[in-house]
């Protein structure tokens, strides 16, 4: 079963920053979060990870809670193609050798409007 | 340019016939993986590999089975045992390495298997 919590749909106005929340009460201290989104028919798309700093690239802001329990992926500015599933992962303990076994869940439907 | 690429996109068979999805990167990445998904859920993981000649099985392998002989190519069948093959198969890669960053994984744009 996935780790995390997330609202099963979201709307967004275009422009606007989407922000996406994730709970993950039952993090592990050396879990970090990942988050993924698939738009739909094709692959998903690795978008950024943390640790317990907020983190930013070219894509994507990711806020993580003091307690680590929560974080919240933000969109600064949406646009209609930014219009997918969002996944949020907790990363489980690494597979020998040290690959990774992602858990996704059903992630939130983000739907940017015009 | 570098990536995953899965063929076909879409693919028909007759219930009782196996089939074998492909998968290749060239990406130089040591672990591949099978995942498959079905409408509104999230994606379940079938089988992975970590290095050439050897692979593990996910939460859900009964019914498929897969190689990896190549590093670049790590293919699935999905066998007439498996009870409800049609879904989304999406394949993926990555490094095995030790760092956050080595656990990106990049998917391929997906197959779509439907059985009749």
């Amino acid at each position: 079963d996935a780790k995390t919590t997330q609202p099963p749909s979201m709307d967004c106005a275009e422009g606007r920053a989407a922000n996406l929340p994730c709970n993950h009460s039952t993090i592990s201290g050396n879990e970090y979060v990942y988050w993924y989104r698939q738009i739909h028919s094709q692959g998903p798309q690795y978008i950024i990870h943390g640790l317990k700093n907020n983190e930013t690239n070219e894509m994507a802001s990711l806020i993580i809670t003091e307690d680590r329990k929560s974080s919240t992926l933000i969109l600064p500015h949406a646009t209609l193609r930014d219009t997918a599933v969002y996944y949020c992962i907790v990363r489980v303990a690494p597979l020998q050798g040290g690959s990774e076994k992602l858990v996704f869940g059903k992630g939130t439907k983000l739907t940017v409007n015009p | 340019d570098g990536g995953i690429t899965q063929s076909p996109k879409y693919l028909f068979r007759k219930e009782g016939q196996n089939v074998t999805l492909s998968c290749e990167q060239n990406l130089n990445h040591d672990a591949m993986y099978w995942y498959r998904q079905d409408p509104g859920q999230g994606l379940r993981l079938i089988y992975y590999s970590q290095i050439v000649n050897d692979f593990q099985k996910g939460d859900i392998a009964e019914g498929y089975s897969v190689s990896r002989e190549k590093k670049e190519s790590f293919p699935l069948t999905v066998t007439s045992a498996q009870k409800n093959p049609t879904a989304f198969y999406l394949c993926a890669s990555s490094l095995a390495g030790t760092t956050p960053t080595d656990y990106e994984q990049y998917f391929g744009p997906g197959t779509r298997l439907t059985v009749t």
